[in-house]
């Protein structure tokens, strides 16, 4: 049930653009964004509800297809501060595993000035 | 508490040894994760406490791991007899547990294990 997240990884000029997709095999509840810098704790940056609702934090925004079991986390004009490693959580049902989030392997993304 | 707590930061021990980890979770919440990332590596799920629910053991990799919650707010991961595969940053994460609400994961700094 671990969603698939591409790409692996995203090398970026400072005010570049860049698209992270998470995808599942199973229909989801919700859809969760972190992020992770190096030697840190993940962060959480959002959640995303089925609807296909899409949501912005900053130049950082994402969507959420319910339909594809699929979401995608846009950043930008990007910052040399948005470098790290992003990981989608994927909630797939509210029943007995309430909570528990899958996580994909994540996608490390650099910015270069 | 301001957020999620752990410790120690940083544990070194032999293999064979027994290590407890310890987590506090912010005050309030009802739910609790230990996940398991090593080197380079995406987040591995270990357990899940809700409440006073039963909890969810199903990503513990082994019956050396163990974790129990006590008084529904501080977790001790267990691992016994330690193996050098077992050498990761051992993560927990807290969240609230409201009917219908989103539950946002709230991630501790970490226990970076190392086995000799």
């Amino acid at each position: 049930q671990q969603p698939v997240q591409s790409p692996q990884a995203v090398i970026l000029r400072e005010g570049e653009d860049a698209v992270i997709n998470c995808s599942s095999s199973k229909a989801l509840y919700s859809v969760h964004w972190y992020r992770q810098k190096h030697g840190e704790a993940p962060v959480f940056l959002m959640i995303l509800l089925k609807g296909g609702e899409q949501k912005g934090h900053d130049k950082i925004s994402a969507s959420f297809n319910e339909k594809k079991q699929q979401s995608s986390l846009y950043l930008t004009a990007s910052q040399l501060s948005y470098s790290g490693t992003y990981f989608c959580g994927t909630e797939v049902d509210r029943g007995s595993t309430l909570g528990r989030l899958y996580f994909g392997r994540g996608t490390q993304l650099t910015v270069w000035p | 508490g301001a957020g999620v707590s752990q410790s120690p930061s940083n544990k070194v021990t032999e293999k064979g040894k027994d290590v407890e980890l310890r987590c506090d979770p912010i005050s309030g919440h009802t739910a609790l994760y230990w996940y398991r990332q090593s080197l380079g590596q995406g987040l591995e799920f270990l357990i899940y406490f809700q409440g006073n629910s039963a909890p969810d053991k199903s990503g513990l990799p082994s019956d050396r791991f163990s974790a129990e919650r006590t008084g529904g707010s501080v977790s001790t991961l267990t691992i016994q007899r330690t193996q050098q595969e077992d050498s990761a940053v051992y993560l927990c994460a807290s969240s609230s547990s409201l009917a219908g609400g989103l539950q946002t994961q709230y991630f501790g700094p970490g226990t970076r294990l190392l086995v000799l």
